[in-house]
């Protein structure tokens, strides 16, 4: 079973468009996160959340949104995307922010 | 704020050939310290780690020790094989914050 599960993994839209990526863990996790990886490799967390906190790295536009329904699932929602959005979106989980963490195969998302 | 900067790649090495790749860190504390090895079209995956000074994290003959006085923390190998071609990301993490990563090194590995 896949421990950290993400979905679609291919992800092509028009600018402008509202998409959702979604994030699943099957291993207890309390901490979710979500980093953009850049064409130059670059990994750059966005987003962490457990069930008591959201941190936001203040350098993401408010265009982008985790949705936590759960604990185990952490979706990233983004408005009107544009194209400087394009990359790979990986969603992560560990049980503690200071330990392992788990990451999904990614998500690339192409805006044209 | 906290960062790490490790060598910019690409490496490319013949195979059996000894791999260091750079890595030191930036922040306040004591953080724990961490490579984690990106696949071609996989996620990231922890490759070792090391949680206070002197530790010396290593895994499929991969090791790196935690040098505190130079704020260090560098990947070696023997003897690579062209199964570990692959980005390789130095990491800390330190209190509540998510990971930090380095910039990534991509290793080629040829026959």
């Amino acid at each position: 079973d896949t421990a950290v599960s993400q979905t679609p993994k291919y992800l092509v839209t028009q600018m402008g468009n509202d998409k959702s990526i979604k994030c699943e863990q099957n291993l207890g996790h309390d901490t979710m996160y979500w980093y953009k990886q850049d064409s130059k490799k670059f990994l750059k967390i966005m987003f962490s959340y457990n069930n008591k906190e959201l941190i936001i790295n203040e350098t993401v536009p408010n265009r982008f949104s985790p949705k936590s329904p759960d604990k185990a699932h952490l979706n990233l929602h983004i408005n009107s995307l544009e194209l400087g959005d394009s990359a790979v979106y990986f969603c992560a989980s560990s049980q503690e922010t200071n330990g392992k963490a788990f990451f999904g195969q990614g998500t690339r998302l192409t805006v044209v | 704020g906290d960062s790490v900067t490790q060598m910019e790649g690409p490496v490319t090495l013949s195979e059996e050939a000894f791999l260091t790749i750079n890595c030191t860190y930036t922040a306040t504390g004591y953080p724990s310290l961490f490579w984690y090895v990106q696949y071609p079209g996989e996620g990231l995956q922890l490759l070792l780690k090391a949680t206070k000074a002197d530790d010396k994290g290593s895994n499929k003959g991969f090791e790196a020790t935690y040098r505190k006085e130079t704020t260090s923390f560098h990947l070696e190998k023997g003897s690579v094989q062209v199964s570990d071609s692959a980005v390789y990301f130095c990491a800390l993490a330190r209190g509540n914050t998510p990971l930090v990563f380095g910039k990534g090194t991509r290793l080629s590995v040829i026959a």
